[in-house]
């Protein structure tokens, strides 16, 4: 299995402030990497396919990036919409399909 | 609008066979454009991918799930079931039904839209 770590687990911040989620692959997965935000008590939102492209409708304050194994998620200036838990999801390798175990995004 | 909606129940006793119905709306089952999936997140837990499947026929399931875990297609009725047998409490999660799509050679993907989710309590 590819495994999918993602750090931090907790990132506490402000509205306005420009923040960075990495995800990091046990193997290269090339750009095959996804980026999902849930709200509590809702379903997996699409953010980022292929590392770095926007999903339709996604601001354009999130920017995805990285290759290989390691990737970030960064959010320019935070909405008070944003604060969610982000997990990424490689797709290079089907058996099986992975997550990271998620980062939680807090208000300070 | 492609939609997707879980249902089926709520409780499932021990050793039983789980059985969830995914109805989608706004595309059809009856192409290979896309893949369909079960994922599945304990109470305050990740997410677990559980399996996919073609319209094809192709499917794959988690090998963490050893065996028990069936998915298959009701074209005629545009939905999509899965099937978990002999579950345990630890087959306690909110089920979400996804639609892949494929961007690779091999046919990976990633999961977009997802429904709502429904969740299955295993207790006796």
């Amino acid at each position: 299995d590819v495994q999918m770590t993602q750090s931090p687990t907790t990132l506490s911040a402000s509205v306005g402030d420009r923040v960075t989620l990495t995800c990091r692959a046990s193997q290269s997965i090339y750009g095959w990497l996804a980026w999902y935000q849930q709200r509590p008590g809702k379903a997996p939102k699409l953010l980022i396919y292929q590392a770095s492209t926007l999903e339709s409708g996604v601001p354009s304050r999130f920017i995805g990036s990285g290759s290989g194994t390691e990737f970030t998620l960064t959010i320019s200036s935070l909405q008070p919409d944003d604060f969610a838990t982000y997990y990424c999801q490689q797709y290079n390798d089907y058996s099986p399909y992975t997550f990271g175990q998620g980062t939680r995004l807090e208000m300070k | 609008q492609v939609q997707l909606q879980e249902s089926g129940p709520g409780l499932v006793k021990p050793s039983e066979t789980l059985s969830l119905i995914c109805d989608v709306s706004g595309v059809s089952l009856r192409s290979d454009d896309y893949f369909w999936s079960w994922v599945r997140q304990p109470p305050g837990e990740g997410l677990e991918w559980i399996g996919y499947v073609f319209y094809s026929g192709g499917t794959y399931y988690n090998p963490s799930l050893k065996s028990r875990a069936s998915i298959s297609l009701d074209p005629s009725k545009n939905r999509f079931t899965l099937m978990l047998t002999s579950v345990t409490a630890a087959d306690t999660a909110v089920y979400y039904c996804a639609r892949g799509i494929p961007e690779t050679i091999s046919l990976t993907g990633y999961f977009d839209p997802w429904g709502p989710g429904t969740l299955v309590t295993v207790s006796s």
